[in-house]
């Protein structure tokens, strides 16, 4: 099957801070790509989708200002988390889709925790 | 707004015992259902998808789910689970017009005892 990879796979930061976490579809182009976040014992909760160059498109209630979501290759998106705040910690998860409405394959996850 | 409700957050099983977890969705329209394993320490994984054509979908590792479009279900079944199958289940489901975005369900825990 195609893989999705993240990088990096766990971060610590300080309060105040901004974090990059990158996305890559290995051996497919991804012209679609979706971030998630995932709380401790809960769903997956979408906050953004973004295709190929072109903006990415935010849930309601996601901070586009706080969360950017870069696309800008078929095989690499970026989230940057902005100023980031203990509120912040979470894990997140990307997917890549060959196309919208195509199966999506997920990344491994990042867990990012904000002191 | 679209929903997806998973009835079941924890369940526990005897290896051999069957299993059935619940998938209920609310969308009037044409979607598509999915349901992912996510195994202690990795990624997501598809386990089986239903797009159209028989409702009775059989995917990887013995699972299957049924498609029963005038109940909004999509229920997730194995006859005989293995204590490998202990694991977090997700339906999802992805409503033709969203442009391939995934709703998720709240996650079943399934913990299946030797």
């Amino acid at each position: 099957g195609a893989v999705v990879s993240q990088h990096p796979s766990r971060v610590i930061c300080k309060s105040g801070t901004s974090v990059k976490i990158e996305c890559r579809s290995l051996d497919f182009q991804a012209t679609t790509m979706f971030w998630y976040r995932q709380f401790p014992k809960k769903s997956l909760m979408l906050m953004a989708t973004s295709n190929e160059g072109s903006k990415a498109t935010y849930e309601q209630g996601v901070e586009k200002d706080k969360f950017l979501i870069n696309h800008a290759s078929l095989t690499l998106s970026t989230l940057t988390v902005t100023s980031a705040h203990p509120e912040d910690s979470s894990f997140y998860i990307c997917s890549a889709s060959m196309g919208a409405g195509d199966e999506q394959f997920f990344g491994p996850g990042t867990r990012l925790t904000v002191l | 707004a679209q929903s997806v409700s998973q009835h079941n957050h924890h369940v526990i099983l005897s290896e051999a015992a069957s299993l059935e977890l619940g998938c209920n969705y609310s969308y009037g329209g044409t979607v598509n259902l999915f349901w992912y394993v996510q195994y202690p320490g990795q990624h997501l994984q598809l386990l089986l998808k239903y797009f159209s054509g028989d409702p009775l979908v059989k995917g990887i590792k013995g699972f299957e789910a049924e498609f029963i479009k005038s109940k909004f279900s999509f229920n997730l079944r194995k006859p005989s689970v293995q204590w490998s199958d202990t694991a977090e289940y997700f339906c999802a489901v992805n409503a033709g017009n969203q442009g391939g975005k995934l709703i998720f369900g709240q996650g079943t825990e399934l913990s299946v005892k030797p």
